[in-house]
């Protein structure tokens, strides 16, 4: 079985700050994918970043950056220069590798992440 | 990216009532689709996975009956909650998955309450 933990419930950062969430995995997959979502108050759920567990460099989107290291079985996400906008949940979530199909996700608790002007 | 809609977004019933939500890929074409199910400040839940043109596979724990899925088509999946109770008030979201890393896609979630 899969498991993601999160364990920031909340943070609190100021505006253009680099900020990074927490995310620890456990899975006896030999692959797998690792993923976060960001979700507004508004409730739709963004697709940030993707990490593919055979993939040799970090994943990077943007302002959005995953510091993925696979022995300690983390996937962080990191923002830099915060943004009044990223004020959201954000879930890390997992699945067996997508290449080999559609694959359903296993979703962290979730951090609420709170950009202070 | 590309795009999943849900109608409705928002739902309120009485105790007893069915209710169906739709979910649809409006850009793509989706054979699989999934179901997920989340309560105010908690995490997704997946309640099943929804196959085009076979039987849906539901989690542990997930009634069957309660909650109908029927994958029409290649964009539309569609989930009846019969005989709805105020315990199945929640927030009900659907994705299909797409792009570079068949990554999934999210459609904007139906509030239901069930008074």
């Amino acid at each position: 079985a899969q498991k993601i933990t999160q364990t920031q419930p909340g943070m609190f950062v100021q505006e253009k700050e680099a900020v990074t969430l927490d995310c620890t995995y456990d899975t006896s997959d030999p692959s797998y994918g690792l993923f976060w979502y960001k979700q507004p108050s508004s409730g739709e759920m963004i697709f940030l970043i993707y990490q593919g567990s055979y993939d040799q460099q970090n994943a990077t989107e943007g302002r959005y950056s995953l510091n993925f290291q696979k022995a300690r079985k983390s996937a962080n996400l990191v923002i830099s220069a915060s943004q009044l906008g990223d004020s959201a949940m954000y879930f890390c979530a997992m699945s067996r590798p997508p290449f080999q199909g559609a694959q359903k996700l296993v979703f962290g608790q979730g951090t609420r992440l709170t950009i202070n002007p | 990216g590309a795009v999943v809609s849900q109608h409705p977004s928002r739902v309120i019933c009485k105790s007893g009532t069915s209710v169906k939500i739709e979910c649809r890929s409006l850009d793509f074409q989706a054979t699989t689709m999934f179901w997920y199910r989340q309560f105010p400040k908690k995490s997704l839940m997946l309640m099943a996975t929804s196959n085009e043109g076979s039987k849906a596979t539901y989690e542990q724990g997930v009634e069957k009956d309660k909650f109908l899925i029927n994958h029409a088509s290649l964009t539309l999946s569609t989930l009846t909650v019969t005989s709805a109770h105020p315990e199945d008030s929640s927030f009900y979201i659907c994705s299909a998955p797409a792009g570079s890393y068949n990554e999934q896609f999210f459609g904007p979630g139906t509030r239901l309450t069930v008074l």
